[in-house]
């Protein structure tokens, strides 16, 4: 049972490449969450979708969009990096949609992306 | 937006000792999350807290959620070398009606190191 898997698992781009982070699930969680990881920063949510067919901001969306394709796989594409976007990326997906909030974030093991 | 705060940053403790890290909100929580992370890996979901004053125990970790429902404590006694890594607590991100749908916010976590 692979659960969240990310590619690629590291990517060094130029600034103004175009990039697409890829992410798959297959626990049938409705609800799939991209963050970014950021020394001392902890984890900001970038993009969410509660549910397939649905997509909405996080904390910190600009410079990115998000594409759910089915209930599986949820993208985050780059169109124009800046160094500002180097960062560890973490897809995660849980299983509910709606309150009450008590199930768990299963996390992929991340992309590690260097912009120069 | 809602922050939250940890503390210490960073602990260097030896084999065999107790850990006491804490997380606190300017803002009230429902529920409290803590993860931990390992070298390389996404965050693992150690325990959740849903109600005020709970008090629960997974192991040796041992979780509080405060009074107030501004903060939260984790606990780790007797450390081994395998409780290396970064432990970061959450919470939900509501939505102008109150529902999070899954959307999680996070201190920046706090490095432990033990030394064997």
């Amino acid at each position: 049972n692979a659960g969240v898997t990310q590619t690629p698992k590291f990517q060094v781009l130029k600034t103004g490449q175009s990039m697409t982070l890829q992410c798959a699930q297959d626990m049938n969680h409705n609800s799939m969450y991209w963050y970014r990881q950021d020394p001392g920063m902890g984890l900001r949510l970038i993009y969410y979708s509660a549910s397939e067919g649905t997509t909405d901001k996080g904390e910190v969306p600009n410079g990115y969009n998000v594409s759910r394709l089915n209930k599986r796989e949820f993208s985050l594409r780059l169109e124009s990096a800046a160094p500002s976007q180097t960062s560890v990326y973490f897809c995660a997906s849980s299983v509910q949609d709606a309150e009450p909030f008590n199930q768990p974030q299963h996390f992929g093991d991340g992309t590690r992306l260097s912009i120069l | 937006g809602q922050q939250l705060n940890q503390s210490p940053q960073s602990m260097f403790i030896q084999e065999g000792e107790d850990v006491s890290m804490n997380c606190t909100s300017s803002s009230i929580f429902n529920t409290w999350l803590w993860y931990k992370q390992d070298p390389g890996e996404g965050p693992v979901l150690l325990i959740a807290l849903y109600k005020a004053g709970e008090l629960t125990s997974n192991g040796r970790l041992t979780a509080q959620f405060g009074i107030t429902r501004k903060d939260s404590f984790l606990n780790i006694s007797a450390s081994i070398p395998s409780d290396v890594g970064i432990y970061f607590c959450a919470g939900p991100i509501l939505n102008a009606g109150g529902t999070s749908y899954g959307k999680l916010t996070f201190g920046q976590g706090t490095i432990l190191t033990v030394h064997p």
